[in-house]
């Protein structure tokens, strides 16, 4: 597989259960990014990780915990979520985390019910 | 003023004309830009980098004006398959999107 991948694509839960989203880039990147999108909304960068280090954290409440458990994988713990949580979850990579482009995976559309 | 801002359109431009859009942003101290196409409930993906002396990508071509703080992109002879959302991305110490400009071809 190439570029960035993730998985579910999509996803339904209800307030209360926990689910993980998770990211996998085949790019050789070194910075890894969750994104939110709203409907009528610009993306909202959630999470940075360089280096398998969190850099930026971008005031998200903490239902949401972010994993990064080596610079080619990246998940997003999602737990006791609310309805207005429901947009689609964006990850992605880039070489390094300053100056570069980045490359995005398809996306997890996630409903919260 | 907003740290990126971009009409969001829609703009509903015949097959073959040329069409071009703005982006503004606030902080002069911005050193990466670029331009991205989202189409409907896919993924943003990078359209290209824009470069201090403008680049041309075929029918794309970007421009930086650093002292009025814009970016602009030109699309020229424009096709149906042009139609998405055009994102402005400015990078400084953070990466900031704007929220977009939709652009309607029509045949």
């Amino acid at each position: 597989e190439t570029g960035v991948t993730q998985t579910p694509r999509h996803l339904v839960m209800g307030m209360t259960n926990k689910k993980s989203l998770k990211c996998e880039q085949h790019l050789g990147h070194n910075a890894m990014y969750w994104y939110k999108q709203s409907a009528k909304k610009p993306l909202e960068l959630m999470f940075v990780y360089s280096l398998e280090e969190r850099v930026e954290n971008n005031s998200v409440p903490s239902r949401f915990s972010p994993e990064c458990p080596n610079s080619s994988h990246l998940f997003l713990h999602l737990h006791t979520l609310q309805p207005e949580d429901s947009a689609l979850y964006l990850c992605a990579s880039s070489q390094t985390r300053t100056g570069y482009e980045q490359y995005f995976g398809p996306g997890t559309r996630l409903t919260v019910t | 003023r907003k740290e990126v801002e971009q009409d969001p359109g829609p703009f509903n431009v015949p097959e073959g004309a040329t069409v071009a859009f703005n982006c503004t942003y606030s902080n002069s101290a911005s050193q990466s830009f670029f331009w991205y196409r989202q189409d409907c409930r896919k993924e943003p993906k990078l359209l290209m980098s824009v470069y201090s002396s403008g680049n041309e990508d075929g029918r794309f071509t970007a421009q930086l004006n650093r002292a009025s703080q814009y970016i602009s992109l030109l699309i020229r002879d424009s096709k149906l398959s042009d139609s998405a959302t055009y994102l402005c991305v400015v990078r400084d110490d953070k990466i900031i999107f704007g929220k977009g400009t939709r652009l309607h071809i029509l045949p």
